[in-house]
């Protein structure tokens, strides 16, 4: 079968890091997005990776292991409106989007 | 530009009732997708289509049924609603590959009693 695992909730101070796994186990692999999504919004597009290695965009990094199965998305300078859910999906081998359940992240002040 | 709109926002729909989600994109992508997100799950994809003319199954479609006449607009339908139906439905279109950004729609919220 096909599984992604996120963890469900986490919580960070306002101005930390935080780092949000994702390990996949897919029917072929051709990509992975990370999604936010805001409470009671639809999800938007954060990064997507195909290549091993770390893809830098501003304040959000993402990075992937294939060998590993794994990738995670790291968020720097944590601010009020980053508390979110963060989804990550995997791009099987009939070229759907295979989605994990998505990790809460709860920004404290 | 509007993107991908749906319709309603929200519905409340008697079990065994029947009830059309409208999508409209007007990003001119070929591929459109109906997901349900449920609490403690992730989306979950129930059908979809490639490009206009053709549909396929995704992983939940027992209960439901889409067409795609024209390249902009992908309704889905359900012919008998029933409780275990009840999510939010969400829209998204990409223009095909799989590399391509899949954009979303602000979802129905259907609530089936």
């Amino acid at each position: 079968g096909q599984n992604i695992d996120q963890p469900t909730e986490m919580t960070a101070t306002e101005g930390a890091i935080v780092q949000i796994n994702c390990t996949y186990q897919t029917s072929g692999f051709n990509g992975l997005f990370w999604y936010q999504q805001h409470a009671g919004e639809a999800p938007t597009f954060l990064s997507y990776n195909v290549l091993d290695g770390l893809e830098e965009k501003g304040r959000f990094s993402s990075f992937l292991s294939r060998s590993k199965g794994y990738s995670y998305l790291l968020l720097k300078e944590l601010q009020m409106k980053d508390s979110a859910s963060y989804l990550c999906a995997v791009v099987d081998s009939n070229y759907q989007l295979i989605w994990g359940a998505g990790t809460k992240l709860i920004i404290k002040p | 530009t509007a993107g991908i709109t749906q319709a309603p926002t929200s519905q409340i729909l008697a079990a065994g009732r029947s009830m059309t989600l409208r999508c409209t994109q007007d990003m001119r992508h070929n591929a459109m997708y109906w997901y349900r997100q449920d609490l403690g799950l992730g989306l979950r994809l129930i059908h979809y289509s490639n490009t206009a003319g053709t549909t396929g199954k995704g992983e939940v479609p027992d209960g439901y049924s889409v067409s795609r006449a024209n390249t902009d607009d992908f309704p889905l339908t359900l012919a008998s609603a029933v409780p275990s139906q009840t999510s939010v439905y969400f829209c998204a279109s990409r223009n095909g590959t799989s590399s391509d950004t899949q954009y979303f729609g602000p979802g129905t919220r259907l609530t089936v009693l």
